[in-house]
């Protein structure tokens, strides 16, 4: 079957390094997603890994071990608007059905 | 602006009520998608449209039907509608890759009373 674990909340502080951490099992596997989504708003797309290895686009990096069955997002000098969940997601079966984790819920302090 | 539209953003009907979701997008995708997320915060797939033919249906209640006049557009229209059914529901887009994701509309908070 198909299953995606990440923690379900995280506290962080402004301008420091946060790691949001996802481990997931499935039969196939064609890349993982990050999405970033703020409270009553749509979910926007961060990051797609298909090959091992970290993946940088400006402050947000995102890492994947296709043995291990984990990846997680890495983000740097935190600003109070990065406060969010961030949803781990793989497709599955074909880029038609993307299969979401319940999300890691970011807050910001100053 | 190129995106993904959906109306109306807020919807309040009785149980029972039959209403529908409009969905269209601009960005020349030819993959449309239905999401459901509850109350948990969970997004689970419902419908996936290619072309304007369903690819994927996953087990939802034959009260729950989508419609695609054609591939920029996808509409989902719900009959008898029941307390459970309140969430929010995004429509989303792709290439038939999808490695550049998925772009969601701004989501349908259906609330049944």
């Amino acid at each position: 079957g198909q299953n995606i674990d990440q923690p379900t909340e995280m506290t962080a502080t402004e301008g420091a390094i946060v790691q949001i951490n996802c481990t997931y099992q499935t039969s196939g596997f064609n890349g993982l997603f990050w999405y970033q989504q703020h409270a009553g708003e749509a979910p926007t797309f961060l990051s797609y890994n298909v090959l091992d290895g970290l993946e940088e686009k400006g402050r947000f990096s995102s890492f994947l071990s296709r043995s291990k069955g984990y990846s997680y997002l890495l983000l740097k000098e935190l600003q109070m608007k990065d406060s969010a969940s961030y949803l781990c997601a793989f497709p599955y079966s074909s880029a038609s059905k993307i299969i979401f984790g319940s999300g890691t819920r970011l807050s910001i302090r100053p | 602006d190129t995106a993904v539209s959906q109306t109306p953003k807020y919807l309040v009907t009785q149980m029972g009520n039959d209403k529908s979701i409009k969905c269209e997008q601009n960005l020349g995708h030819d993959t449309m998608y239905w999401y459901k997320q509850d109350s948990k915060k969970f997004l689970k797939i419902m419908f996936s449209y290619n072309n304007k033919e369903l690819i994927i249906n996953e087990t939802v209640p034959n009260r729950f039907s989508p419609k695609s006049p054609d591939k920029a557009h996808l509409n989902l229209h719900i009959n008898s509608l029941e307390l459970g059914d309140s969430a929010v529901y995004f429509c989303a887009s792709s290439h038939r890759t999808g490695e550049d994701g998925y772009t969601f509309g701004s989501g349908t908070r259906l609330t049944v009373v």
